[in-house]
């Protein structure tokens, strides 16, 4: 079955550090890869998302993430966090059998960032 | 533009009462998703709806039922609601594709006492 795993609950840096964020799936095809930010009392939005082509992508924000297939990993970078950056921050999965219309979920980081 | 929207934005229940989130999108979406948001575990899909007239179990289902009302709307039910159901709700919708990102709603806070 597929999943997602976000191995660090919570983050801590400083304004202006650079931030990687990790985040490791588990599906057996090709996989369509999301990292979304979710503010305070917020819904979710989408900072990214990788399905095929260019390894590394380009989201909103000032925010990466790079596709390793080697190492089944989806990781989010930002050179240099502000913060208004604090957040928590989800990597999802589309996967499904027949396509792709499950969207599933890890379990999430939340990153505080110090003035 | 609305996006997603749920309804109602807080509520309290009872044990053993029952109620139903409403959720609406208004971008034409064929595939609606139900999510609960619980401390330290993410979003966990409760069930999904690929296209009008198709309901999926996702990760949660015990507990919840759906309808997908039309193209439009997708409602979640608890029939006889629970402590453990205490959570987050978010409704979601997305087009069709692999790569097509999902919209959220700004989630539905239940408690039941």
């Amino acid at each position: 079955a597929q999943s997602v795993t976000q191995p660090d609950i919570h983050i801590t840096v400083s304004e202006g550090a650079s931030l990687e964020l990790r985040c490791n799936y588990s599906y057996g095809a090709t996989p369509y890869l999301f990292w979304y930010v979710q503010s305070p009392g917020q819904g979710l939005q989408l900072l990214l998302k990788y399905f095929s082509g260019d390894t590394l992508v380009q989201g909103i924000k000032g925010f990466e993430a790079e596709f390793k297939r080697s190492q089944s990993s989806f990781n989010l970078r930002k050179p240099s966090v502000h913060w208004s950056d604090a957040a928590e921050y989800f990597c999802a999965v589309g996967a499904g059998s027949g396509g792709y219309n499950k969207l599933i979920f890890g379990a999430g980081t939340r990153l505080a960032v110090h003035p | 533009n609305a996006g997603v929207t749920q309804t109602p934005k807080f509520q309290v229940l009872k044990t053993g009462q029952s109620m139903t989130l409403q959720c609406a999108q208004d971008m034409n979406h064929n595939s609606m998703y139900w999510y609960r948001q619980d401390p330290g575990m993410g979003l966990r899909l409760i069930y999904y709806s690929a296209s009008e007239g198709t309901t999926d179990k996702g990760e949660v289902p015990n507990g919840y039922n759906v309808s997908r009302l039309n193209k439009r709307e997708f409602s979640l039910r608890l029939e006889s609601a629970a402590p453990s159901q205490t959570s987050v709700y978010f409704c979601a919708s997305r087009g069709t594709g692999a790569n097509t990102e999902a919209f959220f709603g700004q989630g539905t806070r239940l408690t039941v006492v």
